[in-house]
Formats: C-alpha cells, sequence, structure tokens
C-alpha cells in the first residue's frame, strides 16, 4: 500500500542553523500538506503543495513539491527556538486512507 | 469563530470499559477526522466522515466505531477498551475532505488503567 517515508526522524541544530526534512512517497501523491506539532499541542497546517515542482515560501520556511510528485521537502533558513516541534507531511491518499509521515522531531539549541 | 472543539480533555477508563469522545468541527466544515496519537509517533488514521457518511476508515479494528450528526458533529466509539488504547485522540475537521486544510482541536488523552 501507499506509504510516506519522512527522514531524519530527529535533528539537532544550533540556533541559526538550516534545517531540512524530506517526505519520500511510494507512489505519485495528488498533494501534499505540511503541519507542525509543538510539544504537548495539536499538528498545525503549515501549506500544501499540489504541483509538480512547486516551491512555496513563508518568510523562513522553503516548501518544495518534487517534479515526479513523489517526494516533497520542507527547509527552514536560520533556525529560532520557535521553530522547535515535529513536522509532518500527510497525503489524504485516495481519500480512503490518510497517510501522515512519522515526522521531523526539530530541536533548537540557543 | 470558534475552532474545533473535542471533549472530554482527560479521561481514565479500565481495561473491558467503553468510551464515547465528542468533536465538534469549524463552522461550516463538513468533514471530520478521527486520528490516534501515541506519544512519539505521528497520528494514525482512524474514520473520515464527510456529510454524514464515512469516507475512510483505518486498520484498526472493529472495537472502534464513529459516526456524524445532521449538525456535522461527531462522535468515536471504543468499546472493550485495551492498555493499548491509551493514547492521544485528535479530531480535525475541514471544509470538504482532507485534500484541503485540516483545523485539529486539542485532542482527548486517553489513559487506560
Amino acid at each position: 500500500g501507499q506509504q510516506v517515508m519522512q527522514i531524519p526522524q530527529y535533528q539537532h541544530v544550533q540556533e541559526g542553523e538550516d534545517f531540512t526534512t524530506y517526505c519520500n512517497s511510494s507512489t505519485t501523491l495528488s498533494n501534499i500538506q505540511w503541519y507542525k506539532q509543538r510539544p504537548g499541542g495539536h499538528p498545525v497546517f503549515l501549506i500544501q503543495l499540489v504541483k509538480s515542482g512547486e516551491v512555496k515560501k513563508q518568510k523562513r520556511l522553503t516548501f518544495q513539491f518534487g517534479e515526479a510528485k513523489k517526494n516533497s521537502s520542507l527547509h527552514i533558513t536560520a533556525t529560532q527556538t520557535t521553530d522547535v516541534g515535529t513536522y509532518f507531511c500527510f497525503n489524504a491518499g485516495n481519500n480512503r486512507k490518510l497517510i501522515w509521515g512519522l515526522g521531523t522531531s526539530l530541536a533548537v539549541n540557543p | 469563530d470558534a475552532g474545533v472543539t473535542q471533549s472530554p480533555t482527560h479521561l481514565i477508563k479500565t481495561r473491558g470499559q467503553h468510551v464515547t469522545l465528542r468533536c465538534s468541527p469549524i463552522s461550516g466544515h463538513k468533514s471530520v477526522s478521527w486520528y490516534q496519537q501515541v506519544l512519539g509517533q505521528g497520528p494514525q488514521f482512524i474514520f473520515q466522515y464527510y456529510e454524514k457518511e464515512e469516507r475512510g476508515r483505518g486498520n484498526f479494528p472493529d472495537r472502534f466505531s464513529a459516526r456524524q450528526f445532521p449538525n456535522y458533529s461527531s462522535e468515536l466509539n471504543v468499546n472493550a477498551l485495551l492498555l493499548g488504547d491509551s493514547a492521544l485522540y485528535l479530531c480535525a475537521s475541514s471544509f470538504m475532505d482532507s485534500n484541503q486544510p485540516q483545523h485539529f482541536g486539542d485532542g482527548t488523552r486517553l489513559s487506560i488503567l
């Protein structure tokens, strides 16, 4: 069945360093969504990518959707302590099975 | 506008009991999805409902059931509780289906003793 793999599982950076998490699928994705979950909180929607090769930016965050629509990445430039949390990619699949990546937990040392 | 609301926030049950969790979506949202999240893991999909019809089901046993009401609120029922059912249960609403952004409630923390 369709799977979404997310790497790395954990990332520990110094404040000011960059951070990237990758999401890879075994099948072509119709779209991909990214969410952030702070410790003790619930997932919060960040962005949705739909088009092949799409790139979207939100301040220090850059989201990409691969040309083959099988992978996606989230890059954070110059991390801050407010970026701490777990970042998940999500795909609605065929809308019958909703698939989440395992998430990348980001820790930022001040 | 109110966000997604879930009740109760915390619940303690014993093995074999049953539980009902409730979710009210954002006004105007017609789709509700239920997830189970164990500490350190991503959300695991349980059910999705749209316009009171079940649209999708994850790999959970028949002890788990759900329904959506005419006002689009939803209930998740779990029977014959097991220790492994201890988790955070999240409800998410979206306007139509999960190809649109999902908005999550704060969840119900269920502990099974």
